[in-house]
């Protein structure tokens, strides 16, 4: 999972397995929740958002889940390949004041190994 | 497709020097945004501009500043480069979605500025 500090989680999957990042966000208030996929040598890339009110949404080979009463956040990868190596970011959307701010977690880095 | 171009992909400056980072996209995004990556840190916002000739700090604005004279370009200035301002500078752009849809961010490739 995600955690604030030097170290980036890192996270090794067998090709096919499914594979879990997890991530936790701090304000309750943030409407949405979004996750970016970061390949090497490239910027982040959208990947899938899912608003507060909900609890679970699917994409293609992705699902992400998000369970407010704890704050957490997961983002699951069915049948991994190995172009899903990269580093996954949360983060968190506010609106508020006349703006809003997106927040980003510290990176959780997924090696899919062959 | 859609693009965010930086124009620099790699920087190397000395301490003191003024250094540009330029940002261009061609989608007419109204928001353009200034993020710094470094490892185990993740994303921090410098700065952000949700209109032309505006701008507003990010988490981590002290010395940097950014102009914003055009929609499509936004660039990061460093008046005097400092060692502990080598990092990653990811330049990112969005559309004005308010009260509705997520804030979603397309990001440059990014420019690596390494401050000797």
């Amino acid at each position: 999972g995600e955690s604030v500090g030097l170290h980036l989680p890192t996270l090794s999957v067998q090709e096919g397995d499914n594979s879990i990042i997890n991530c936790a966000y701090s304000n309750s208030a943030s409407d949405y929740f979004i996750w970016y996929k970061q390949e090497s040598g490239k910027g982040p890339q959208f990947i899938i958002d899912i608003r507060s009110n909900m609890d679970k949404r699917q994409g293609q080979r992705v699902t992400v889940l998000l369970n407010k009463t704890v704050k957490h956040l997961s983002l699951q990868i069915a049948a991994t390949q190995p172009g899903d190596s990269a580093v996954y970011f949360c983060a968190e959307n506010f609106r508020g004041f006349g703006n809003e701010k997106l927040t980003f977690g510290t990176g959780t880095r997924l090696t899919i190994i062959p | 497709d859609v693009k965010v171009t930086q124009s620099s992909r790699y920087l190397v400056k000395r301490t003191g020097e003024k250094v540009f980072l330029e940002c261009v996209q061609d989608m007419d995004h109204e928001n353009m945004f200034w993020y710094r990556q470094d490892p185990g840190l993740g994303l921090r916002l410098i700065y952000f501009s949700y209109d032309v000739k505006m701008k507003e700090k990010g988490d981590i604005p002290e010395g940097y500043s950014v102009s914003r004279e055009k929609k499509e370009r936004f660039s990061l200035i460093l008046e005097s480069a400092s060692t502990n301002q080598t990092s990653m500078y990811l330049c990112a752009s969005s559309l004005k979605v308010w009260g509705a849809g997520a804030n979603v961010l397309t990001f440059g490739a990014g420019s690596r500025l390494t401050v000797l």
